[in-house]
């Protein structure tokens, strides 16, 4: 089965603190593991993605996250927010089960920066 | 790297009449392309399936009848919205994958229908 849970639906932080966006997740084959942006009435855009090369993954504008298989989780960090990462943020996983590809969505979380 | 096209990004239509969108993979061969459709405030909800040259594969309670995916080419998926209403007002995204590429989005496309 395939399902990702994404722990908190809003996250506030002030400008310059730590961000942290948690994703679990379950796979029964060997998944990727993607973060996306969301900004307001805009597409998706990619930010990271892990398809098992090296677990800490490095994407743009700062953010990083770690592929974790004995907890199941790739949270998303950032050592310092900025105002422009106010925005929804999707955990996605893949795997090609059962000989076709399948992918799920998270619910989503969404980043508010306070100045 | 991978590029995704989708036209058109807003649309404004009619009830009753259909809307084409389409998704172009401009650098890359698609093998699969994925269409999502976005409520306010939701998450990504995936509708179906598409592999070049097969019928789409559709998810649960997705009409098929109502939109219709073409995938003629590795290049080419398209979403027709049939005889639109309100309630189909929404926001599309495609998505493609080819065989060196993760996942490549669209830029979306936010249908009204009035």
């Amino acid at each position: 089965a395939q399902s990702v849970t994404q722990l908190d639906s809003h996250v506030s932080v002030s400008e310059g603190t730590p961000v942290l966006l948690r994703c679990n997740y379950s796979s029964s084959y060997s998944p990727s593991l993607f973060w996306y942006v969301q900004h307001p009435n805009k597409g998706l855009q990619l930010l990271l993605k892990y398809t098992s090369a090296a677990t800490l993954v490095k994407g743009i504008n700062g953010f990083e996250a770690e592929f974790k298989k004995s907890e199941t989780s790739f949270h998303l960090t950032k050592p310092s927010a900025h105002m422009s990462d106010a925005a929804e943020y999707f955990c996605v996983v893949s795997d090609r089960g059962g000989g076709y590809q399948k992918v799920t969505f998270g619910t989503g979380t969404k980043l508010q920066v306070i100045p | 790297g991978a590029v995704v096209s989708q036209h058109p990004s807003r649309v404004i239509c009619k009830s009753g009449t259909s809307v084409k969108i389409e998704c172009r993979s401009l650098d890359f061969q698609a093998t699969t392309m994925f269409w999502y459709r976005q409520f306010p405030k939701q998450s990504l909800m995936l509708m179906a399936t598409s592999n070049e040259g097969s019928k789409a594969t559709y998810e649960q309670g997705v009409e098929k009848d109502k939109f219709l995916i073409n995938h003629a080419s590795l290049t080419l998926s398209t979403l027709t919205v049939t005889s639109a209403h309100p309630e189909d007002s929404s926001f599309y995204i495609c998505s493609a994958i080819g065989e060196s590429y993760g996942y490549t989005f669209g830029s979306g496309t936010r249908l009204t229908v009035v």
